[in-house]
């Protein structure tokens, strides 16, 4: 299969903490990008990563890239209700079409 | 600008029935996409065009068919709906492919469709 796989599949953690979510995949990359979504409303998307970096950061969101273990994270930090979604990897296969991961749930507890 | 519109929000067909699902968008992009996903899951794609004219089919394009007749349109078809095609359909939009260059995609509120 094509797809990234992300993990965990859930997260719930308190309001205030930090929450990881990872994701792998298996092709080569021109860069990767992650999207939240909430409940009932389509993607929007978060930031992009390209190959040739390995660290970006935007507001309360840290992303990384490490192309050797063909891996991703997304760090949020001080988490706040308003971050409960769930969020996508995606990332370009070889022939213009974009893979999205399979998502990790997060839920922050107030 | 309002982005990506889709219409309807929400269908129940029946076995064997037809119909078109719009996709608009005002951004003046190239390239547009068609996505279902189904509960749990990450988005598969359904067939993609990069411009006026031209389709692709992308990762489960079975059972649909598409047309770009303008560049701001993207029809999504279904001529024989099943009930393995009960979903939540979203289409997306993007100024490249992504390949080269910057290529966020812009999603839209997406149509929910029961297939009995």
């Amino acid at each position: 299969s094509q797809q990234g796989e992300e993990d965990p599949q859930a997260l719930s953690i308190q309001e205030g903490e930090n929450a990881t979510m990872n994701c792998s995949y298996k092709t080569s990359i021109n860069n990767l990008q992650w999207y939240r979504q909430n409940s009932g409303r389509g993607l929007v998307h978060l930031i992009l990563i390209r190959s040739n970096e390995r660290e970006k950061h935007s507001g309360r969101l840290r992303v990384t890239l490490d192309t050797s273990k063909k891996s991703s994270s997304l760090l949020i930090t001080a988490s706040r209700a308003a971050d409960t979604a769930s969020y996508f990897c995606a990332f370009y296969s070889s022939a213009s079409k974009i893979i999205f991961g399979s998502g990790t749930r997060l839920s922050i507890r107030p | 600008n309002a982005g990506v519109t889709q219409t309807p929000k929400f269908r129940v067909l029946k076995t064997g029935q037809s119909m078109t699902l719009l996709c608009a968008q005002d951004m003046n992009h190239e390239y547009m996409y068609w996505y279902r996903q189904d509960p749990g899951m990450g988005l598969r794609l359904i067939h993609y065009s990069v411009g006026e004219g031209t389709t692709a089919k992308g990762e489960v394009p079975d059972g649909y068919n598409v047309s770009r007749l303008k560049k701001q349109n993207f029809l999504l078809g279904l001529e024989s709906a099943a009930p393995s095609q009960t979903s939540v359909y979203f289409c997306a939009s993007s100024y490249t492919s992504g390949r080269a260059g910057y290529n966020e995609q812009f999603f839209g509120p997406g149509t929910r469709l029961t297939v009995l």
